[in-house]
């Protein structure tokens, strides 16, 4: 199975910050790539996928890059509603797999 | 506009068994893969099944592989989860949710349901 490490596990930032949260597989996964939020008591949302591509509705403030075995989460200048723990996902092949969660809390 | 909303969650005793259902609007799950991920505090988000466009094909991560059992049901266009010989480790909350790209091989999921709580315990 591929291992999905991220990191930090959680992060505190002020708004307007510029935050990068990190995502290491554990064998290449092209750009096969997947990223969520979860506020909570809330199912995930998707905001990227393709490694870079932004889901229609998700603000242009978040981006996405990386290819192969690694990869970031940008929030180019954080809101107060961008508190949430993000998720990453590989779907390169079966089992599935996500991150283990990074906790966005806001200064 | 999809929906996906689950039910059937709720307190089993070790050992029994439980059916979730997720009743899909806005989209039709003939045309659509579907898949079922769990979510606990200490495991996270875990991939559990999915079932194939045309239904015929459904796979699943080792730790539920026999004792779960993905379908769907055109007719009521609604995706179930049959869980049998449930244990502690089973609790979580459960998400169905629609494949909404791919590589080819397995895809990334938009939307989801809001979740469905199931607690096994005696």
């Amino acid at each position: 199975d591929i291992q999905m490490t991220q990191s930090p596990s959680s992060l505190s930032a002020s708004v307007g910050d510029r935050v990068t949260i990190t995502c290491r597989a554990s064998q290449g996964i092209s750009n096969w790539l997947a990223w969520y939020q979860q506020k909570p008591e809330k199912a995930p949302k998707s905001l990227i996928y393709g490694a870079s591509n932004l889901q229609s509705g998700v603000p242009s403030r978040f981006s996405g890059s990386g290819s192969g075995t690694d990869f970031t989460l940008t929030i180019s200048s954080l809101q107060p509603e961008d508190a949430a723990t993000y998720y990453c996902q590989h779907y390169n092949s079966y089992p599935i797999t996500f991150g283990q969660g990074t906790r966005l809390e806001i200064k | 506009q999809v929906q996906l909303v689950e039910s059937g969650g709720g307190v089993v005793q070790p050992g029994r068994s439980l059916r979730l259902s997720c009743a899909a609007s806005g989209l039709t799950l003939s045309t659509s893969i579907m898949h079922w991920v769990r979510q606990t505090p200490g495991k996270g988000l875990e991939w559990l099944a999915v079932i194939s466009l045309d239904g015929n094909s459904q796979t699943y991560t080792d730790s539920v592989k026999g004792r779960f059992t993905i379908s769907r049901d055109i007719s009521t266009n609604t995706l179930s989860l049959q869980m049998n010989s449930l244990t502690a480790e089973d609790t979580a909350v459960y998400y169905c949710a629609r494949e909404s790209g791919s590589s080819g091989r397995a895809g990334w999921f938009d939307p989801w349901g809001q979740g469905t709580l199931v607690t096994v315990s005696s």
